[in-house]
Formats: C-alpha cells, structure tokens, sequence
C-alpha cells in the first residue's frame, strides 16, 4: 500500500467551481506539504502544516486554503477555481523526530484542469 | 529570498557517457536533496547531503555538496537509458524548517 496517498488523482473542473484536494498519509510523519508544480518551474510550495494546529502559507497561497483534519490527513482547497491553477499537485510528507534527516516524501499527484 | 537554479535545463546525451547537473543556490543552507522524476509520476528521493563536503553515490550517480561555494553536482556516470528522468535538486531554506526550494529541474535523456 502507498505510505502517501491523494485523491482524485484526476480532475477536470470549471472556473469558478470549488474543489478539494485530499491527502492522506500512513507514515506517522507530523509535517504535510502541499506542492504545484509547472513546466519549467519545478515545485513551488502552497502551504505546510507542522502538525494539526500550525499551519503556514508558503511561496503561492493566493487562491487556495488548507484544513489538517488529523495527523494523517491534508486538504487543499480551491474555492474558486481559474484556469491558471491548472496544474500538478503534491502532497509531501516529513518526520520531525528523526532529526536532521528531514527528508520529504512525495504522493503520487493530482493533475488538475482548469477549463 | 532563496533561488534554486539548475545547469543544463535539458540534456540530452549517449549511452555510456559522463555528465554532471549543476545545481546553484542563492543563500546559507547546509542541506539540499536531490529528487528522479518519471513522465507522469511522482518524485522519488535520491540523496540527502546534510553538510559542506558530503558525498553520496548510489550506482552511477554520485551527488556532492560544497556549501561555501553555494552548488551541489550530480554526476552521472556511464549512463544508460534507465536513468533518462527528470531530476531536481532541492534547497532547505535554513533552521531545520525543512521548507524546501526547488530548482526547476533537468530533463535527461539518454540515447542508445
């Protein structure tokens, strides 16, 4: 089974419908991560959570709001989709308690249309 | 505000050749990672270097750190058509806060 999971994997929506992105996690890891990535531009980082009550913006939150429903769950959100949000989306996963081996671990995306 | 910036941004190159990815970075950090990526598929972890100096080789790719000089090398030896991907090279931006920066990748082809 995948440690890191997201839901739909696909999606096809219109401007100004509101989506949601689901993220779930069986890793036990306390910090989530949203990503988008485009060609040319590698990932940028939408928002993170440290764990349930401390959530940040990252490089790009314009447009989109998270909830960290529990440890093992994050959910991005678009309230009103535009086009320009068409993209790849990850969610990314990391253990604050194994110490300075902080490395991030990728879900398999959801590519989102924007029509 | 930290910049991440690869060197090539695509390459295509022969069997059984050698190349290195360049990977530049803006400001202090002593960690970066190195990322494969698939068509269609997710990233997948292929180093972790934690400090000036360090090191890592798994099979024919050898990554290095050097923190002074702000750039990281993925070295690619020998190359054979499995490893044709598209690989990112990642910066923390600093503290342990495990916020990453990503370059914007190399898309690496190798021909038989």
């Amino acid at each position: 089974d995948a440690d890191v999971t997201q839901t739909p994997r696909n999606r096809i929506t219109k401007t100004g419908k509101r989506i949601m992105l689901e993220c779930s996690q069986t890793k036990g890891h306390d910090r989530m991560y949203w990503y988008r990535q485009d060609p040319g531009l590698g990932l940028r980082l939408i928002y993170y959570s440290f764990d349930v009550k401390d959530i940040n913006k990252g490089e790009i939150s314009d447009g989109y709001s998270v909830s960290r429903q529990a440890q093992a769950k994050f959910s991005l959100s678009l309230e009103s989709a535009i086009p320009n949000q068409t993209a790849l989306y990850f969610c990314a996963t990391s253990d604050r308690t194994r110490g300075t081996y902080n490395e991030q671990f990728f879900g398999p995306g959801t590519r989102l249309t924007v029509l | 505000e930290l910049k991440v910036e690869q060197n090539p941004l695509f390459l295509s190159m022969q069997e059984g050749k050698n190349y290195t990815i360049y990977c530049n970075y803006s400001t202090t950090s002593d960690r970066l990672y190195w990322y494969r990526q698939d068509p269609g598929k997710s990233l997948e972890s292929l180093f972790v270097l934690l400090s000036n100096g360090a090191v890592k080789q798994e099979g024919r790719l050898m990554a290095s750190l050097d923190t002074k000089a702000r750039l990281s090398t993925l070295h690619i030896t020998a190359a054979v058509h499995d490893l044709s991907a598209t690989y990112f090279c990642a910066v923390d931006i600093g503290q342990g806060a495990q916020k990453l920066v990503f370059g914007q990748g190399t898309r690496l082809t190798i021909n038989p």
